[in-house]
């Protein structure tokens, strides 16, 4: 089945700074790659998405890029605010089908520190 | 409007005794998702229901759980003779059909067996 490495476990930024967080999956025929943000206690909620047939997708501050050859993709979250913290997990789904369920990363802590 | 409601919150139940669970999706919803949390990990899949079908319950940890989805709706996560191992956040989520790939979860429902 599907598996998902996420990098790295922990991140602390200073406002105003930018963050990386970064994926691996390793089921070729996978095709949707969302992101999540769960603050503590709460449920988790998506933040952006993409598709296989797209390299790249922006809104606002958040961009996520997809590299389907090398299987990665990466969150970017530029002009990071105090707001920001809280552990961010990727996903990713299989072919369809029959069977849409995600398989998640073990999520990042991110500290965005004022 | 509503989003995805899942009862009761938390649970404590001693060792040995049944629970059940209740999920509320958006209605209209078709597809329904089952995921465990246990802390400070990602969601890990248990089962999906596409209407009142349960397509995929391979997550499933043992014969002790149990999930169903009668009228395409509701839908229950039972767990038979609950044990220190099931306690985590139980996360319930919908999802339209195959136009779209959103995932909505729930607030979860926190168990925790003594």
């Amino acid at each position: 089945g599907e598996n998902v490495e996420q990098h790295p476990s922990t991140l602390s930024v200073q406002e105003g700074d930018s963050a990386v967080i970064k994926c691996t999956y390793s089921d070729s025929a996978s095709n949707y790659f969302p992101w999540y943000k769960q603050e503590l206690g709460k449920r988790p909620q998506l933040i952006i998405d993409i598709r296989s047939n797209v390299g790249e997708k922006k809104d606002q501050r958040i961009a996520v890029t997809l590299n389907k050859t090398a299987k990665h993709f990466s969150l970017h979250i530029t002009e990071t605010q105090p707001e920001d913290s809280a552990v961010y997990f990727c996903a990713a789904e299989g072919s369809g089908g029959s069977n849409y369920k995600l398989t998640f990363g073990k999520g990042t802590l991110l500290t965005v520190n004022p | 409007g509503a989003g995805v409601s899942q009862s009761p919150r938390y649970k404590v139940a001693k060792r040995g005794q049944d629970v059940a669970l209740r999920c509320d999706p958006i209605s209209g919803h078709v597809s329904l998702f089952w995921y465990q949390q246990a802390l400070g990990q990602g969601p890990e899949f248990l089962t999906y229901f596409q209407n009142e079908a349960q397509l995929d319950k391979s997550g499933l940890p043992s014969d002790r759980f149990f999930a169903e989805r009668p009228e395409g709706s509701v839908s229950t996560l039972k767990i038979q003779r609950t044990q220190q191992e099931d306690s985590a956040v139980y996360l319930c989520a919908s999802r339209e059909g195959d136009r779209s790939y959103e995932q909505y979860f729930g607030p979860g429902t926190r168990l925790t067996v003594t």
